[in-house]
C-alpha cells in the first residue's frame, strides 16, 4: 500500500522559506506517476501548487510560480516544496499526493499524505 | 486561467438525492475528478473521469459531464457522506497547463 508522509517545520518567519518533504513508501518515485503539493488554508479550499515528474519536469500554478521549487530525490525516494517570501497569506495545510493514471494521458490523485500544518508567523 | 464554480453548500435529508454541480466554461470536454474531504482528514477519490467509481466508492455515487456543468450524484444519502466535496480539472487550455479545483462544496445531511 502506497503512503505518503509529510514533513518540515510547522513555524515559518514571515519573508522566509517554506520547506516541506514528502516521503514515498510502498512505491517508487520512479514509477509512471507525477507527484503533486496541494495546499488548503484553515477554513478554505484546495489550492494546487505544482508537479514533479520522476525526470525532474515540473508544472507550476501560475500565481506561484515565482516562488515555488519542487524537486525529486530518488536515492531517498522523496520528493520536496520550497515556498519562498511567504506570508501570512501562505497559511496553509500542505499536501503531498500521488497521481495515477487511468488511460493514456489521464491522471487522477489517488493517493494523499496526511497533510501538514504550516504557520507562516513572527 | 480556467474557473470552477461550485456552490457553497447543499443540503439533503437523509435517504434523498445530493446533486452537487461544477461549472466551467465548456467543461463537458474535460475530464472531471471529485473528491471527498472530511473535517481533519485528507481528500479522497470517489469519482473519475467523469463518472468512474474507484474500487471501494459506493455504487451510491455517480457523475456526469456535459456542456458547461458536471454533476456529483449522492443517492440514498447517508449520514456519513456529510462532507466537503471538490471537483478537479486538468486545464491544459493555457501556457501553463496545470490542475484547477473548484471551490468546494459543503454537503449538510439534515
Amino acid at each position: 500500500q502506497v503512503q505518503l508522509q509529510e514533513s518540515g517545520p510547522g513555524l515559518v518567519k514571515p519573508s522566509g522559506t517554506l520547506s516541506l518533504t514528502c516521503a514515498v513508501s510502498g512505491g517508487s518515485i520512479s514509477s509512471s506517476n507525477w507527484w503533486s503539493w496541494v495546499r488548503q488554508p484553515p477554513g478554505k479550499g484546495l489550492e494546487w501548487i505544482g508537479e514533479i515528474y520522476h525526470s525532474g519536469s515540473t508544472n507550476y500554478n501560475p500565481s506561484l510560480k515565482s516562488r515555488v521549487t519542487i524537486s525529486v530525490d530518488k536515492s531517498k525516494n522523496q520528493f520536496s516544496l520550497k515556498l519562498s517570501s511567504v506570508t501570512a497569506a501562505d497559511t496553509a495545510v500542505y499536501y503531498c499526493a500521488r497521481e495515477d493514471r487511468y488511460d493514456s494521458s489521464g491522471y487522477y490523485y489517488g493517493y494523499w499524505g496526511q497533510g501538514t500544518l504550516v504557520t507562516v508567523s513572527s | 486561467s480556467y474557473v470552477l464554480t461550485q456552490p457553497p453548500s447543499v443540503s439533503v435529508a437523509p435517504g434523498k438525492t445530493a446533486r452537487i454541480t461544477c461549472g466551467g466554461n465548456n467543461i463537458g470536454s474535460k475530464s472531471v475528478h471529485w473528491y471527498q474531504q472530511k473535517p481533519g482528514q485528507a481528500p479522497v477519490l470517489v469519482i473519475y473521469y467523469d463518472s468512474d467509481r474507484p474500487s471501494g466508492i459506493p455504487e451510491r455515487f455517480s457523475g456526469s459531464n456535459s456542456g458547461n456543468t458536471a454533476t456529483l450524484t449522492i443517492s440514498r444519502v447517508e449520514a456519513g457522506d456529510e462532507a466537503d466535496y471538490y471537483c478537479q480539472v486538468w486545464d491544459s487550455s493555457s501556457d501553463h497547463p496545470g490542475w484547477v479545483f473548484g471551490g468546494g462544496t459543503k454537503l449538510t445531511v439534515l
